[in-house]
Formats: structure tokens, sequence, C-alpha cells
């Protein structure tokens, strides 16, 4: 069974920093790029991040709100990708989901055409003093 | 960056209906937009990819048509487990944004 498994969440003072985990299991998890999607209560789906597999780099995208303040890395000899999220703020409260892009081949490179095929159920961050 | 417009924001209808979703791009997306579904407490789940291609598994009264700037997801005949919030995607532009979302409800 494709798997995909988030965990790291919990409460967190702003300004301060937590990382997440990914943990993919039922297929090969180098071979694919990985996104980073997360969701603020009661609200819609917002895209933070991109991580292309190895093949293609293993480079990273960003979106505008989080860039400079969150990293994406993998490690796919044990299977896990990580988010580092550093200077949190209240609006970064969200539950945040890892999705796997669904293709492996040079789309990768631009990331146009790719889509989010696997996700994990989630991690819920809460930034609040 | 590419913003999405979801139509309409709640759509109240019964079981057996057709649904009739839309998506509006503030620039040509090409084909390249996807559809998700989500239920409350679950994740997303891919419905529809490049537009008008199911995602494995599936079923056939999901449809999705379209191109350039307007889209449409069509659910021929609601069952009680499609009754849940749509959300469009495109992947022509970083970055990637998503509509606002659709939550189709029980009349």
């Amino acid at each position: 069974e494709l798997q995909l498994v988030e965990s790291g969440g919990g409460l967190v003072q702003p300004g301060r920093s937590l990382r997440l985990s990914c943990t993919a299991s039922g297929f090969t998890f180098g071979d694919y790029a990985l996104s980073w999607v997360r969701q603020a209560p009661g609200k819609g789906l917002d895209w933070v991040g991109f991580i292309r597999s190895k093949l293609y780099g293993g480079t990273t995208e960003y979106a505008a709100s989080v860039k400079g303040r969150f990293i994406i890395s993998r490690d796919d000899s044990k299977n896990i990708a990580h988010l580092q999220m550093n200077s949190l703020k209240t609006e970064d409260t969200a539950v945040y989901y890892c999705a796997r892009e669904m293709f492996k081949g040079k789309v990768v490179i631009t990331g146009v055409g790719n889509y989010m095929d696997v996700w994990g159920k989630g991690t819920t961050v809460t930034v609040s003093s | 960056e590419i913003v999405l417009t979801q139509s309409p924001a709640t759509l109240s209808l019964s079981p057996g209906e057709r649904a009739t979703l839309s998506c509006r791009a503030s620039q040509s997306v090409s084909n390249y937009l996807a559809w998700f579904q989500q239920k409350p407490g679950q994740a997303p789940r891919l419905l529809i990819y490049d537009a008008s291609n199911r995602a494995t598994g599936i079923p056939p009264r999901f449809s999705g048509s379209g191109s350039g700037t307007d889209f449409t997801l069509t659910i021929s005949s609601l069952e009680p487990e499609d009754f849940a919030v749509y959300y469009c995607q495109q992947r022509s532009k970083w970055p990637w944004t998503f509509g606002q979302g659709t939550k189709v409800e029980i009349k």
C-alpha cells in the first residue's frame, strides 16, 4: 500500500522552530518528488513547497510566504522527508500534509503537469504564545 | 501568481442529481489543472489531472473538461459519499495555487 505518514506537529511559540517529518512506504521514495501543502483551520489548501528527486538535483521551490523561513530536505536512504520551519508565525498554524508527485520523469524539473497523487493524513501545527 | 476562482461556493443537491463545478483561472494554465476532493478530517484526494484524466481508482461518474482559463468538474449522478469540498489546482506556473473550494452539500 502506498503510504505517507507525517509527524512532528505540535504547539510552538511564535518565533520558534519545528521540524516535521514525512515517512514513505509502499513505493521507491527516491524516485519521486514531494510537495508540502498546508490548511489553516476552516480554510482552503495552500501549497508550501516542493523538493525534486535526487535524479533531478534534489532542489527545492517554496511559496513566497515561507521562503527564507522553511527548508525542505530528504533522506532517501530512510524514505523520509523533512520540513524545517523556522521563525514561525501565528499564521503558520495549520494542518501540514506531504504529498507525492505522481510522475517521475523530466516533468519533475519544472513541476509543470505533475500532480499530487498520494497524500499523508497530515500533522497539526499550532503557533501560539 | 495565478488566481483560481471556483463557483459556486456551495452547491446544494440531492443524491442522484448532477453536479457541475466551475474553476476559472486568472490567466491561461493550458490543461495543467487538477481537481481534488476533501472530506472532513481527511486529506485531499486526487480526482482529475491534466483537466480531464481520471486518477487511478476514480469512478467514471467524475469527469473534467476545459482548457486555458475555464474548467469544469462534473459529477454525473451524486452518490452519498460524494458530498464533500472540491478544490481545483493549477500546475502551469509557480507558485502552484488552489481555488478556494466548492462545498457540495446534501439538499
